[in-house]
């Protein structure tokens, strides 16, 4: 029920193609969905996030959808570039969770130029 | 300027030793929290604290005891360390407990080898 389960746990993408990362939860209390973006030897970072009263969120080359029916939703970024090579981690939360952001598994992604 | 920052960032100790790892948050934010990165680079929250106060207390050994002395500081204390805690622990904080409208701020993680 507190898993969010992430596929796939790694990806390789040609420079200018576009990279998908995917994300299912049981839970349907969750309604916050953050992506956040991890390079090596440093703390991961919030790429974008998501509520589900929407069904999709674009900032930049980067794009949340979001199925709520489906409770699946997903990571696209456009026009990969090799500085995008990183651990991408989905993340669900629910309000009054005092703080409990379950993370998903991680994926680590490589750009090639 | 850092705004959520830990010392060390390297830690090798050995077994049965006591170690502390240092955080502190310039941010303002209400809500501190210990992470733990296993190998496999798998993210899972320890603790919680709000406003000095113990939110979330997961599932972790007792040799394991956070202390807030004041909103701004959360530090993590680890007695009788064994191999298996080898890992790298982050510290966050956030202004909104669920992580909410601007998500959480991480540190740059300590690194923590047990031989």
């Amino acid at each position: 029920q507190q898993q969010v389960k992430q596929s796939p746990q790694s990806l390789i993408v040609q420079k200018g193609g576009i990279s998908i990362i995917n994300c299912a939860y049981e839970n349907t209390a969750f309604d916050y969905f953050p992506w956040y973006q991890q390079f090596p030897g440093k703390g991961p970072a919030l790429l974008i996030a998501i509520r589900p009263d929407v069904s999709e969120k674009k900032e930049g080359r980067f794009t949340i959808s979001f199925n709520k029916s489906a409770k699946q939703f997903s990571l696209h970024i456009m026009d990969s570039q090799p500085g995008d090579s990183a651990t991408y981690f989905c993340a669900a939360s629910w309000r009054g969770s005092q703080g409990n952001l379950i993370f998903g598994k991680g994926t680590k992604l490589s750009v090639k130029p | 300027d850092t705004a959520v920052s830990q010392t060390p960032k390297y830690l090798v100790t050995q077994m049965g030793n006591d170690k502390s790892i240092k955080c502190e948050q310039n941010l303002g934010h209400d809500t501190m929290y210990w992470y733990k990165q296993d190998s496999k680079k798998f993210l899972k929250i320890m603790f919680s604290y709000n406003n000095k106060e113990l939110i979330i207390n997961e599932t972790v050994p007792n040799r394991f005891s956070p202390k807030s002395p004041d909103k701004a500081h959360l530090n993590l204390h680890i007695n009788s360390l064994e191999l298996g805690d080898s890992a790298v622990y982050f510290c966050a904080s956030s202004q909104d407990p669920s992580g909410g409208a601007y998500g959480y701020t991480f540190g740059s993680g300590t690194r923590l080898t047990v031989v």
